[in-house]
């Protein structure tokens, strides 16, 4: 496809449960990243791929949240016990580059946790 | 305090206004600056980027940089219906230029 792909777009779950989030990156794209947006807020930063290595996961909240790109290519975000405050839309983006600024970001996946 | 600040709106204007956008930053070592807009349910979409102080024109977009006092503007001219959307602020530091830090967004209403 020609943008980046997120599924499911929306997900809907019980407290407690695992969830993954899927992320199919532009072709040809070697960067990969992870935002999170809550309500009425703007994007925070969650994780940075480089290939199939996390260069950058400074902003995974704690340890429940992990995150894998085996292939350099799709990534897989995976949150354990989740809970209601995990409820966001979990945002993907890829550039061509390491390069400031030029993200290309999917639709999300909407993450509801009853 | 939050790093970025940025108004949350809404705004509303009438169609042919000029708009004004602003965000003001308090890491003085942020070198990189993005304006993103998103429909609502939509990804964030690149519409400007700068780099240190200054300004870029494209189209009826213009964004200023001015690193002296942390403050950053998006302007749009002749505004239409179909830039009603949430506009975010986005920054990042030399190093660290993976790691875009956004304002909350404004929420822009273009009445026809």
């Amino acid at each position: 496809g020609a943008g980046v792909s997120q599924t499911p777009s929306n997900k809907v779950t019980e407290k407690g449960k695992y969830v993954e989030l899927r992320c199919d990156p532009i072709s040809g794209h070697t960067a990969l990243y992870w935002y999170r947006q809550s309500l009425g807020q703007g994007p925070e930063f969650l994780i940075y791929f480089q290939g199939t290595g996390a260069a950058d996961d400074s902003g995974l909240p704690n340890d429940r949240f992990f995150a894998v790109r085996p292939e350099g290519s799709v990534s897989t975000l995976k949150i354990q016990r989740t809970e209601r405050g995990d409820s966001a839309v979990y945002l993907c983006a890829s550039s061509s580059n390491q390069g400031a600024g030029e993200l290309f970001f999917g639709e999300g996946s909407r993450l509801t946790v009853l | 305090q939050k790093e970025v600040e940025q108004d949350p709106g809404p705004l509303s204007v009438p169609e042919g206004a000029i708009v004004s956008l602003n965000c003001t930053y308090s890491n003085s070592a942020f070198q990189y600056f993005m304006w993103y807009r998103q429909y609502s349910r939509k990804g964030p979409e690149l519409l400007m980027y700068t780099y240190s102080s200054g300004n870029k024109e494209d189209g009826r977009f213009t964004a200023q940089v001015d690193k002296s006092s942390k403050y950053i503007s998006l302007f749009i001219r002749d505004s239409q219906p179909s830039d009603s959307a949430t506009y975010l602020c986005a920054m990042s530091a030399r190093g660290a230029t993976n790691k875009l830090i956004f304002g909350t967004g404004t929420l822009l209403a273009v009445q026809p």
